[in-house]
Protein backbone atom coordinates (compact mmCIF):
# COMPACT_ATOMS: atom_id res chain seq x y z
CA UNK A 1 0.00 0.00 0.00
CA UNK A 2 1.59 3.20 -1.18
CA UNK A 3 1.69 5.73 1.99
CA UNK A 4 1.08 8.73 -0.55
CA UNK A 5 -3.00 8.73 -1.11
CA UNK A 6 -4.43 10.27 -4.32
CA UNK A 7 -7.86 10.84 -5.36
CA UNK A 8 -9.98 10.28 -7.61
CA UNK A 9 -8.00 7.44 -9.40
CA UNK A 10 -10.18 8.02 -12.50
CA UNK A 11 -11.01 11.56 -13.74
CA UNK A 12 -13.17 12.22 -17.20
CA UNK A 13 -13.70 15.85 -17.75
CA UNK A 14 -14.99 18.57 -20.16
CA UNK A 15 -12.75 21.26 -21.50
CA UNK A 16 -14.85 23.71 -19.89
CA UNK A 17 -15.24 21.93 -16.67
CA UNK A 18 -13.59 22.81 -12.99
CA UNK A 19 -12.60 20.22 -11.23
CA UNK A 20 -9.41 18.94 -8.41
CA UNK A 21 -7.25 16.80 -7.69
CA UNK A 22 -6.11 15.82 -4.13
CA UNK A 23 -3.31 14.62 -2.33
CA UNK A 24 -2.73 13.54 0.99
CA UNK A 25 0.39 12.14 2.98
CA UNK A 26 0.65 11.43 6.74
CA UNK A 27 4.70 10.73 6.90
CA UNK A 28 5.82 14.28 8.35
CA UNK A 29 6.80 14.83 5.14
CA UNK A 30 7.49 18.83 4.46
CA UNK A 31 8.24 18.74 0.42
CA UNK A 32 5.56 18.25 -1.75
CA UNK A 33 5.38 17.78 -5.42
CA UNK A 34 3.11 17.38 -8.87
CA UNK A 35 4.17 15.28 -11.88
CA UNK A 36 2.52 15.06 -15.46
CA UNK A 37 3.34 11.79 -17.19
CA UNK A 38 2.20 10.74 -20.92
CA UNK A 39 2.12 7.01 -21.60
CA UNK A 40 5.52 4.99 -22.02
CA UNK A 41 7.35 8.73 -20.68
CA UNK A 42 9.44 9.30 -17.69
CA UNK A 43 7.20 11.97 -15.15
CA UNK A 44 7.56 15.76 -15.54
CA UNK A 45 7.81 17.85 -12.41
CA UNK A 46 5.24 20.33 -12.54
CA UNK A 47 5.00 22.23 -9.09
CA UNK A 48 7.38 21.21 -5.57
CA UNK A 49 5.95 22.76 -2.31
CA UNK A 50 8.40 23.10 0.77
CA UNK A 51 7.04 23.69 4.00
CA UNK A 52 3.65 24.39 2.49
CA UNK A 53 5.01 27.28 -0.04
CA UNK A 54 5.70 27.05 -3.47
CA UNK A 55 9.12 27.00 -4.44
CA UNK A 56 8.99 25.87 -8.29
CA UNK A 57 6.67 26.23 -11.00
CA UNK A 58 8.26 24.70 -14.29
CA UNK A 59 6.29 26.95 -16.20
CA UNK A 60 2.79 25.23 -16.00
CA UNK A 61 0.13 26.78 -17.75
CA UNK A 62 -2.38 28.57 -15.50
CA UNK A 63 -5.17 26.00 -16.01
CA UNK A 64 -3.28 24.27 -13.92
CA UNK A 65 -3.17 25.80 -10.06
CA UNK A 66 -1.63 23.72 -7.65
CA UNK A 67 -2.51 24.49 -3.42
CA UNK A 68 -0.92 23.54 -0.28
CA UNK A 69 -3.33 24.06 2.34
CA UNK A 70 -1.53 22.17 5.32
CA UNK A 71 1.80 19.95 5.19
CA UNK A 72 -0.26 16.73 4.84
CA UNK A 73 -2.08 18.10 1.78
CA UNK A 74 -1.59 19.10 -2.08
CA UNK A 75 -4.68 19.83 -4.38
CA UNK A 76 -4.04 20.67 -8.17
CA UNK A 77 -7.17 22.64 -9.48
CA UNK A 78 -7.83 22.22 -13.30
CA UNK A 79 -9.86 24.55 -15.26
CA UNK A 80 -10.16 24.88 -19.40
CA UNK A 81 -7.97 21.96 -19.61
CA UNK A 82 -6.89 20.99 -23.49
CA UNK A 83 -7.35 17.63 -24.29
CA UNK A 84 -3.55 17.35 -24.50
CA UNK A 85 -3.99 17.38 -20.65
CA UNK A 86 -4.98 14.09 -20.73
CA UNK A 87 -2.15 12.20 -18.65
CA UNK A 88 -1.56 10.08 -15.24
CA UNK A 89 -0.90 12.82 -12.62
CA UNK A 90 1.10 11.75 -9.85
CA UNK A 91 1.77 13.44 -6.39
CA UNK A 92 4.68 13.17 -4.47
CA UNK A 93 6.66 13.80 -1.26
CA UNK A 94 9.93 13.39 0.79
CA UNK A 95 11.17 14.42 4.15
CA UNK A 96 12.10 18.15 3.49
CA UNK A 97 13.11 18.45 -0.20
CA UNK A 98 17.10 17.35 -0.25
CA UNK A 99 18.23 16.00 -2.94
CA UNK A 100 19.82 12.91 -1.11
CA UNK A 101 15.96 11.98 0.00
CA UNK A 102 14.00 10.16 -2.29
CA UNK A 103 10.26 10.60 -3.17
CA UNK A 104 7.30 8.68 -2.53
CA UNK A 105 4.45 8.26 -5.08
CA UNK A 106 1.10 7.75 -5.08
CA UNK A 107 -0.89 5.67 -7.46
CA UNK A 108 -1.65 8.80 -9.48
CA UNK A 109 -5.12 10.38 -10.98
CA UNK A 110 -5.60 9.23 -14.49
CA UNK A 111 -7.38 12.41 -16.26
CA UNK A 112 -9.06 12.34 -19.15
CA UNK A 113 -10.35 15.45 -21.26
CA UNK A 114 -12.74 15.36 -23.71
CA UNK B 1 22.27 20.16 -17.42
CA UNK B 2 22.50 16.84 -15.55
CA UNK B 3 20.84 13.71 -18.19
CA UNK B 4 20.60 10.77 -17.52
CA UNK B 5 20.96 7.40 -20.38
CA UNK B 6 19.16 4.36 -20.11
CA UNK B 7 20.80 2.27 -22.33
CA UNK B 8 17.59 -0.48 -24.11
CA UNK B 9 13.54 0.79 -24.06
CA UNK B 10 13.38 -2.68 -24.06
CA UNK B 11 14.78 -6.01 -22.07
CA UNK B 12 13.43 -9.40 -22.13
CA UNK B 13 14.29 -12.14 -20.08
CA UNK B 14 13.30 -15.78 -19.52
CA UNK B 15 12.38 -15.97 -16.06
CA UNK B 16 15.24 -17.11 -13.81
CA UNK B 17 17.95 -15.63 -15.89
CA UNK B 18 19.94 -12.25 -14.83
CA UNK B 19 18.63 -8.87 -15.53
CA UNK B 20 20.33 -6.15 -15.87
CA UNK B 21 19.57 -2.52 -16.68
CA UNK B 22 22.02 0.19 -17.57
CA UNK B 23 21.88 3.51 -16.43
CA UNK B 24 24.45 6.19 -17.14
CA UNK B 25 24.03 10.02 -16.14
CA UNK B 26 26.20 12.76 -17.55
CA UNK B 27 27.31 15.04 -14.21
CA UNK B 28 31.00 15.05 -13.82
CA UNK B 29 30.11 15.19 -9.85
CA UNK B 30 28.62 12.33 -8.81
CA UNK B 31 24.71 12.81 -8.13
CA UNK B 32 22.83 11.07 -5.77
CA UNK B 33 21.18 7.92 -8.08
CA UNK B 34 17.88 6.48 -7.56
CA UNK B 35 15.79 3.38 -9.50
CA UNK B 36 12.76 3.49 -9.54
CA UNK B 37 10.27 0.87 -10.53
CA UNK B 38 6.36 1.55 -11.84
CA UNK B 39 4.09 -1.51 -12.47
CA UNK B 40 0.90 -0.85 -14.66
CA UNK B 41 -1.84 1.68 -13.24
CA UNK B 42 0.18 2.35 -10.37
CA UNK B 43 2.86 5.23 -9.18
CA UNK B 44 6.68 5.20 -9.00
CA UNK B 45 8.19 2.58 -6.18
CA UNK B 46 11.89 2.90 -5.01
CA UNK B 47 13.83 0.41 -5.46
CA UNK B 48 17.14 1.41 -4.13
CA UNK B 49 19.00 4.65 -4.00
CA UNK B 50 23.05 5.47 -3.90
CA UNK B 51 23.90 8.92 -1.99
CA UNK B 52 27.11 8.07 -0.26
CA UNK B 53 29.26 5.37 1.04
CA UNK B 54 29.29 1.47 -0.38
CA UNK B 55 28.64 1.77 -4.01
CA UNK B 56 27.28 -1.55 -4.08
CA UNK B 57 23.58 -0.65 -2.86
CA UNK B 58 20.89 -3.40 -2.54
CA UNK B 59 17.14 -2.84 -2.69
CA UNK B 60 13.96 -4.02 -2.26
CA UNK B 61 12.91 -7.37 -4.27
CA UNK B 62 15.75 -8.63 -4.79
CA UNK B 63 17.81 -6.22 -7.03
CA UNK B 64 20.57 -3.89 -6.33
CA UNK B 65 22.45 -1.51 -8.11
CA UNK B 66 26.91 -0.74 -8.09
CA UNK B 67 28.15 3.28 -8.49
CA UNK B 68 31.08 3.09 -10.90
CA UNK B 69 32.45 6.91 -10.81
CA UNK B 70 34.77 6.49 -13.48
CA UNK B 71 32.11 4.70 -15.48
CA UNK B 72 29.73 7.35 -14.66
CA UNK B 73 27.09 4.65 -14.06
CA UNK B 74 24.56 2.52 -11.50
CA UNK B 75 23.59 -0.26 -13.39
CA UNK B 76 20.66 -2.65 -11.87
CA UNK B 77 20.87 -6.11 -11.59
CA UNK B 78 18.87 -8.80 -9.84
CA UNK B 79 20.55 -12.59 -9.84
CA UNK B 80 17.29 -14.69 -11.27
CA UNK B 81 14.23 -13.24 -12.81
CA UNK B 82 10.66 -13.20 -11.58
CA UNK B 83 7.11 -12.81 -13.88
CA UNK B 84 6.50 -10.26 -10.96
CA UNK B 85 9.33 -8.19 -11.96
CA UNK B 86 7.69 -7.33 -15.00
CA UNK B 87 7.48 -3.57 -15.04
CA UNK B 88 8.89 0.00 -16.11
CA UNK B 89 12.12 0.74 -14.51
CA UNK B 90 13.23 4.42 -14.31
CA UNK B 91 16.82 5.39 -13.30
CA UNK B 92 16.82 9.00 -11.93
CA UNK B 93 19.72 11.52 -10.69
CA UNK B 94 19.64 14.72 -8.18
CA UNK B 95 22.63 16.74 -8.66
CA UNK B 96 23.87 18.38 -4.87
CA UNK B 97 25.71 20.98 -7.25
CA UNK B 98 22.47 22.17 -9.48
CA UNK B 99 22.26 25.34 -7.36
CA UNK B 100 18.81 26.13 -8.55
CA UNK B 101 18.00 23.01 -9.37
CA UNK B 102 16.72 21.69 -5.67
CA UNK B 103 14.25 19.24 -5.13
CA UNK B 104 14.89 18.28 -9.27
CA UNK B 105 15.05 14.53 -9.77
CA UNK B 106 16.25 14.04 -13.61
CA UNK B 107 14.86 11.04 -14.85
CA UNK B 108 15.82 8.05 -17.42
CA UNK B 109 13.39 7.50 -20.31
CA UNK B 110 12.80 4.41 -18.69
CA UNK B 111 13.13 0.50 -19.75
CA UNK B 112 10.42 -1.76 -19.74
CA UNK B 113 11.18 -5.32 -18.31
CA UNK B 114 9.19 -8.25 -19.83
CA UNK B 115 10.00 -11.70 -18.04
CA UNK B 116 9.07 -15.10 -20.15
CA UNK B 117 8.53 -18.28 -18.38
Amino acid sequence: DTEVTQTPKHLVMGMTNKKSLKCEQHMGHRAMYWYKQKAKKPPELMFVYSYEKLSINESVPSRFSPECPNSSLLNLHLHALQPEDSALYLCASSQDGLLNQPQHFGDGTRLSIL
Amino acid sequence: AQSVTQLGSHVSVSEGALVLLRCNYSSSVPPYLFWYVQYPNQGLQLLLKYTTGATLVKGINGFEAEFKKSETSFHLTKPSAHMSDAAEYFCAVSDPYSGGSNYKLTFGKGTLLTVNP
